[in-house]
């Protein structure tokens, strides 16, 4: 079963937009980790938040944690075409090693 | 500074069949995990392999099993394949003494059961 859920399930924006997609997820966490997946390959880590950090910032990423609502956000600005991708959260639970992943949110950038 | 390498990148087996995928990690890095990717779906946590033992298990059948060597490279191993083992199988690797985990992947392994 899937930690995660990922709203929404796909986004279709223009470049030059703003991209935000959440996550929720349901037992208490380490840590809430961002991955971006191209094209059904390998999946590229983007940012990871501490479950004692409220907000995170890199590049033009903005991650969010809200632990009281089991829930987490990615902003992207100023979205480029190269950022058409799918995005996974994934949570990383206490005194486990596995990361626990959601079905992803399908980001497609317009030219 | 190699990343994590997978072999094959593609498979075609049939059903019975028994397969391996290989996995190197990144350089330095101590810790491989597997996961299973249905089309469509977020990746589903096999079994992650630190100093040749399994050390935590998803919820997968014994079917699935994997292995560790000395210079921490692994394999997986599933056995009596089933047409819904058809996914992409991807290997991450990290470092325990690095608690948070940022995992490192690897481009995957299609594998295609008819």
């Amino acid at each position: 079963s899937q930690q995660g859920e990922e709203d929404p399930q796909a986004l279709s924006i223009q470049e030059g937009e703003n991209a935000t997609m959440n996550c929720s997820y349901k037992t208490s966490i380490n840590n809430l980790q961002w991955y971006r997946q191209n094209s059904g390959r390998g999946l590229v880590h983007l940012i990871l938040i501490r479950s004692n950090e409220r907000e995170k910032h890199s590049g033009r990423l903005r991650v969010t944690l809200d632990t009281s609502k089991k829930s987490s956000s990615l902003l992207i600005t100023a979205s480029r075409a190269a950022d058409t991708a799918s995005y996974f959260c994934a949570t990383d639970a206490d005194s486990n090693y596995q990361l626990i992943w959601g079905a992803g949110t399908k980001l497609i950038i317009k030219p | 500074d190699a990343g994590v390498t997978q072999s094959p990148t593609h498979l075609i087996k049939t059903r019975g069949q028994q397969v391996t995928l290989r996995c190197s990690p990144k350089s330095g890095h101590d810790t491989v995990s597997w996961y299973q990717q249905a089309l469509g779906q977020g990746p589903q946590f096999i079994f992650q392999y630190y100093e040749e033992e399994e050390r935590q298990r998803g919820n997968f059948p014994d079917r699935f099993s994997g292995h560790q060597f000395p210079n921490y490279s692994s394999e997986l191993n599933v056995n009596a394949l089933l047409l819904g083992d058809s996914a992409l199988y991807l290997c991450a690797s990290s470092l325990v003494s690095v608690r948070e985990e940022t995992q490192y992947f690897g481009p995957g392994t299609r594998l295609l059961v008819l």
